[in-house]
């Protein structure tokens, strides 16, 4: 069975230190991995998705991803936060074999960037 | 290019009302998708489509019902409300394909009481 688990449902941060939320799956085949970023009452916005190739992804707004096979996991990092990254950040998986696309979320971590 | 766009943006229903939540998307995906978002919950899938005139079930999709006539339009029908509808609703589409990714709207808040 396909899952997402995202160990931390808040991430604090002072502004202008790295940041990383964490991500780890389980898929019954290859994966694709996304994230994506949810402002206030707004929709999901896609960041980056890690398809095939080099394990570290790059994204919009600074962000990228490292996918790391051996522990299962799609941490996303950006080396400066602001405090405009104060989101909740969503996780997702995709198996490679699946032609629905459907995706398979993880519950989210809120991240908060102090000034 | 409006990508994809959902109404109401809010609504309060009484229990055992019924309703239809609009998804409309302006850039010719095959795939359209709703999802519920509860609080803490992630988003879980309800119906998808592949097409027009094919739709199938997802993760929950227990009073509801769906319907894809056109390639632009994927509304979701609640017949009979139930407190536990209370969630946000999300319609995303895209071009299919397991790499595709998925475009979100921007949502729909419904609260039943």
């Amino acid at each position: 069975a396909q899952s997402v688990a995202q160990p931390e449902d808040q991430v604090n941060v002072a502004e202008g230190n790295p940041l990383t939320v964490k991500c780890t799956y389980s898929v019954s085949g290859n994966p694709y991995l996304f994230w994506y970023v949810q402002y206030p009452n707004r929709g999901l916005q896609f960041l980056l998705k890690y398809i095939t190739g080099d394990n570290l992804v790059k994204g919009s707004y600074g962000f990228e991803a490292e996918f790391n096979k051996s522990q299962t996991s799609f941490h996303l990092k950006k080396p400066s936060a602001l405090v405009s990254d104060s989101a909740l950040y969503f996780c997702a998986v995709r198996d490679r074999g699946s032609t629905l696309g459907r995706l398979y979320f993880g519950r989210g971590t809120q991240l908060t960037v102090w000034p | 290019n409006a990508g994809v766009t959902q109404t109401p943006k809010f609504r309060i229903l009484k229990i055992g009302q019924s309703m239809t939540l609009q998804c409309t998307q302006d850039m010719n995906h095959n795939y359209m998708y709703w999802y519920r978002q509860d609080p803490g919950m992630g988003l879980k899938l309800i119906y998808y489509s592949v097409g027009a005139g094919i739709t199938d079930k997802g993760e929950v999709p227990n009073g509801y019902n769906v319907s894809r006539s056109t390639t632009e339009d994927f509304p979701l029908r609640l017949e009979l409300a139930a407190p536990s509808q209370t969630s946000v609703y999300f319609c995303a589409s895209s071009w299919g394909g397991s790499d595709e990714t998925q475009y979100f709207g921007p949502g729909t808040r419904l609260l039943v009481l």
